[in-house]
């Protein structure tokens, strides 16, 4: 089955600098992945994805990066402000029809300092 | 508005006690699925349905089990509950397996206390 590593579990980043979060996947069949934001007590919230046939994929201050052939993913986030702090999760799939859910990676929980 | 709605928020029981957990969804998604989410750890997929086709994980315990009466309604049924239950159990929908229909919206979560 897909296995999902994510790095790092826990970033600081000064509140307007930027902040990346990377992980890799094992099976070469996924071809979706997903990024989700989960705020203390509440469930995940999708805020980016990426298909297997892009390689990178932008909105507004947040941005995924995919490398097939190296088989990772990363998410950027630019300006970052206060409200970004949370736990972010990556997550893998094939979504070729008769797939089981998400993979997910263990979470990076990121840290806006003021 | 909440698309993906899950009752209670909090449901606190006792060691050993049935408990029952609901999920209903407005978007009209084919699959619906249910993770455990237990302490600063990632979302575990326990099972999943498309439509009325029940899958289960090869390592979810039978103590779980869940029912899909609608395609609006989910519910996660825990026989006997113990102590290493409690967690956060997340409730998902997607519209389908493949191709645009991949994104997954969780609920809010409910958060099982077992004593």
């Amino acid at each position: 089955g897909e296995n999902v590593e994510q790095h790092p579990s826990t970033l600081s980043v000064q509140e307007g600098d930027s902040a990346v979060i990377k992980c890799t996947y094992s099976d070469s069949a996924s071809n979706y992945f997903p990024w989700y934001k989960q705020e203390l007590g509440k469930g995940p919230q999708l805020i980016i994805d990426i298909r297997s046939n892009v390689g990178e994929k932008k909105d507004q201050r947040i941005a995924v990066t995919l490398n097939k052939t190296a088989k990772h993913f990363s998410l950027h986030i630019t300006e970052t402000q206060p409200e970004d702090s949370a736990v972010y999760f990556c997550a893998a799939i094939f979504s070729g029809g008769g797939a089981d859910g998400l993979t997910f990676g263990k979470g990076t929980h990121l840290i806006i300092q003021p | 508005d909440a698309m993906v709605i899950q009752n209670p928020r909090y449901q606190v029981t006792q060691f050993g006690k049935p408990v029952t957990l609901s999920c209903s969804q407005t978007l009209n998604h084919n699959v619906m699925y249910w993770y455990q989410q237990k302490s600063s750890q990632a979302p575990k997929l326990l099972f999943h349905y498309y439509d009325k086709d029940f899958n289960n994980e090869a390592d979810t315990p039978d103590n779980f089990q869940s029912r899909r009466p609608n395609t609006s309604f989910c519910f996660l049924d825990i026989r006997s509950p113990g102590l290493g239950d409690a967690a956060m159990y997340l409730c998902a929908t997607s519209r389908d397996f493949g191709g645009l229909g991949t994104e997954a919206f969780f609920g809010q979560g409910t958060r099982l206390t077992v004593v």
